[in-house]
């Protein structure tokens, strides 16, 4: 089964600190792409980050970055500078097959704090 | 550019009622888009792959005589909630893949709060 775990249910951050987020998934296959989306109070879900499998270089978006380690099925998040607004909270997801069906498979999430 | 909106953002209906909600892609075409639904404090569980001029795809356990979902446009799909019942409260979110561009990209609507009385 194609599955993805996220094993930190809550978390909490001060302001400027820096946070990481876990992320492990299960599959079979070679080819796949990985994501981090957030979901603020107001529900929408936005992407923070994209991954693809087939490249070794991590993935970075401003303070947003990933430590993708494809042996172990890792995908983390580590979020730096932590801004009040980066409350919210985060899904690990991924779209399996190298895109062919574009069905995103979504982990628990993880709820984040940003404390001022 | 790539907005995905709802409508209606929520909605309060009675037991035994008939509930659509509309998603549309409002500066893309979509061939594809996608029908999730998110309990309180848990993960975006996916219900359907809707694609235009042909069928839903349910995933397993979805009832699709109880959400039916037809996808008339490029940039409009409708889930209806047949027959709704209380155990049908929870928030419906849509999302949509631009055609032409990268297959693994969806773009989200704001989500549907649904609640039944």
């Amino acid at each position: 089964a194609q599955t993805v775990t996220q094993s930190q249910p809550e978390m909490s951050v001060q302001e400027a600190e820096t946070v990481t987020l876990s992320c492990t998934y299960d599959t079979s296959e070679n080819n796949y792409y990985l994501f981090w989306y957030k979901q603020p109070p107001s529900r929408q879900m936005i992407l923070v980050i994209r991954q693809e499998a087939y490249k070794q270089q991590n993935a970075t978006e401003n303070r947003f970055s990933v430590n993708f380690q494809k042996a172990a099925k890792s995908f983390s998040l580590k979020i730096s500078d932590s801004q009040l607004g980066d409350t919210a909270m985060y899904f690990c997801a991924f779209i399996p097959g190298g895109g062919a069906t574009n069905k995103l498979i979504f982990g628990t999430g993880t709820l984040l704090a940003v404390q001022p | 550019g790539a907005v995905v909106s709802q409508h209606p953002s929520w909605v309060i209906c009675k037991s035994g009622t008939s509930v659509k909600i509309e998603c549309r892609s409002l500066d893309f075409q979509a061939t594809t888009m996608f029908w999730y639904r998110q309990f309180p404090k848990q993960s975006l569980m996916l219900m359907a792959t809707s694609n235009e001029g042909s069928k839903a795809t349910y995933e397993q356990g979805v009832e699709k005589d109880k959400f039916l979902i037809n996808h008339a446009s490029l940039t409009l799909s409708t889930l209806t909630v047949t027959s709704a019942h209380p155990e049908d409260s929870s928030f419906y979110i849509c999302s949509a893949s631009p055609d032409g561009g990268r297959t693994d990209t969806q773009y989200f609507g704001p989500g549907t709060r649904l609640t039944v009385l």
